[in-house]
């Protein structure tokens, strides 16, 4: 186990809707970041956030969004859902930007009818 | 940017064989490889990685991989393998300097039978 913790673990929300997935970093660590998992594809990066602040972000429209908080706890916003953003979400926590040492969560598993 | 091929989708082998898994990998940069394992219903749990040094690496569970430069490759290889390895597995690189995001191959899933 590696101390990522994401919730919840299945989702379900309509097409339109708003949703906010939670990540609790491993003790310690100051950097998370965030992947989707579409069904039978690789991770996708959606974006990074290091000491609270988005420091680098993938190939996403703006309603995905995110917050990370002063606990390096973070949130990932998806506004306005789409049939295509059902996936596995995934989140990693490192000390600094070191992908060597990126740990990641089990993940949130939406999906959008 | 950073691209990762990994040709075969499936994988099947019988338990105790030798099994193989191809990654390749294109960048403009120097990259970091690794491979990550994903059971079902799980996270990425982290193999083995490149960072530098050695070209053989060494990782969990008993795989390895050998960095290629010259053919950009970085293939999974274990000497025999066990039901238990039955997963999806990923490769993916992130540039040395300067942003470093990881970048996901598809995937190759593993099939081990008795």
């Amino acid at each position: 186990e590696t101390g990522v913790t994401q919730s919840p673990t299945h989702l379900i929300k309509t097409r339109g809707q708003q949703v906010t997935l939670r990540c609790s970093s491993q003790s310690g660590h100051n950097t998370v970041s965030w992947y989707q998992q579409a069904l039978g594809q690789g991770p996708q990066f959606i974006f990074q956030y290091y000491r609270e602040e988005e420091n680098g972000r993938g190939n996403f429209p703006p309603r995905f969004s995110g917050l990370q908080f002063p606990n390096y706890s973070s949130e990932l916003n998806v506004n306005a859902l789409e049939l295509d953003d059902s996936a596995l979400y995934l989140c990693a926590s490192s000390l600094g930007q070191l992908n060597e040492k990126l740990f990641f969560g089990s993940g949130t598993q939406l999906s959008v009818l | 940017a950073q691209s990762v091929t990994q040709l075969d989708s499936q994988v099947p082998v019988f338990e105790e064989a030798p099994v193989e898994l191809r990654c390749n990998y294109s960048s403009s940069v120097s990259v970091y490889l690794f491979w990550y394992v994903q059971y079902p219903n799980q996270g990425l749990q982290l193999l083995l990685k490149y960072l530098s040094g050695s070209t053989l690496v060494k990782g969990i569970n008993g795989f390895e991989a050998e960095f290629n430069k010259s053919q950009t490759s970085f293939h999974l290889r274990k000497p025999s393998v066990h039901i238990s390895d039955t997963a999806e597995y990923f490769c993916a690189v992130s540039p040395t300097t300067g942003f470093q995001k990881l970048v996901f191959g598809t995937g190759t899933r593993l099939l081990v039978s008795p």
